[in-house]
């Protein structure tokens, strides 16, 4: 079955410096995933996704996700954090074909001045 | 494009007492989620439609919950009767087809709901 994990309930990076959001997952074959951002009381707005076309995958707000198989991981990065990044950011899988879209639990991203 | 709409956006009940969500999803967009959201977890799928047909209520907690998607358009989730662990964020989600799994979920800003 696909699992999502998340290394990280909460993670704290200075304005200007490197965010590095962890997501490992589990599965036999491969998968789709995904990254959301949740910014308070919003609902989740897509960062990018990997679809198998490429394995590194560039997303929305200057964010980047490598999809690594021998690592099973899709960790989410930007090279230098503002702000405006502060929010909760989930990773989510699902299979090729699979109807169900199953979520990791979330790292709160703190920026500090 | 307008996005998915919600109401209403909080809503504070007491346990035993009934509530109702409604969802709009993104015009076009055949398939519909409805996603439990507790405090500090990843949102977890009750049910997911496509068109007016249920594809997949495995996570619904059946004898509190139901849902409906009458005519393929709006949705409406609804509790009865709620218990204090029904409190969290009900987020409803949108898609053009779910066919291949590469479809994008556009999600609602969600209702956040608190039994006392």
């Amino acid at each position: 079955a696909q699992s999502v994990t998340q290394l990280g309930s909460h993670v704290s990076v200075s304005e200007g410096a490197l965010v590095l959001l962890r997501c490992n997952y589990s599965s036999s074959v491969p998968p789709y995933l995904f990254w959301y951002v949740q910014y308070p009381n919003q609902g989740l707005q897509l960062l990018l996704k990997y679809t198998s076309a490429a394995t590194l995958v560039k997303g929305i707000n200057g964010f980047e996700a490598e999809f690594k198989k021998s690592e099973t991981s899709f960790h989410l990065t930007k090279p230098s954090a503002h702000m405006s990044d502060a929010a909760e950011y989930f990773c989510a899988g699902k299979h090729q074909g699979a109807q169900k879209l199953v979520f990791g639990q979330g790292t709160r991203l703190t920026i500090n001045p | 494009e307008a996005g998915v709409a919600q109401s209403p956006r909080y809503k504070i009940i007491e346990k035993r007492q009934s509530v109702a969500f409604w969802c709009n999803p993104i015009s076009g967009h055949a398939t519909l989620y409805w996603y439990q959201q507790i405090l500090g977890q990843g949102p977890k799928l009750l049910i997911q439609f496509q068109n007016n047909g249920v594809v997949d209520d495995s996570q619904l907690p059946k004898d509190r919950f139901s849902a409906e998607r009458l005519k393929g358009v709006d949705s409406t989730l609804k509790i009865q009767p709620a218990k204090l662990e029904d409190s969290a964020v009900y987020l409803c989600a949108s898609s053009l087809v779910a066919l291949s799994g590469q479809e994008t979920q556009y999600f609602g800003p969600g209702t956040r709901l608190l039994v006392l």
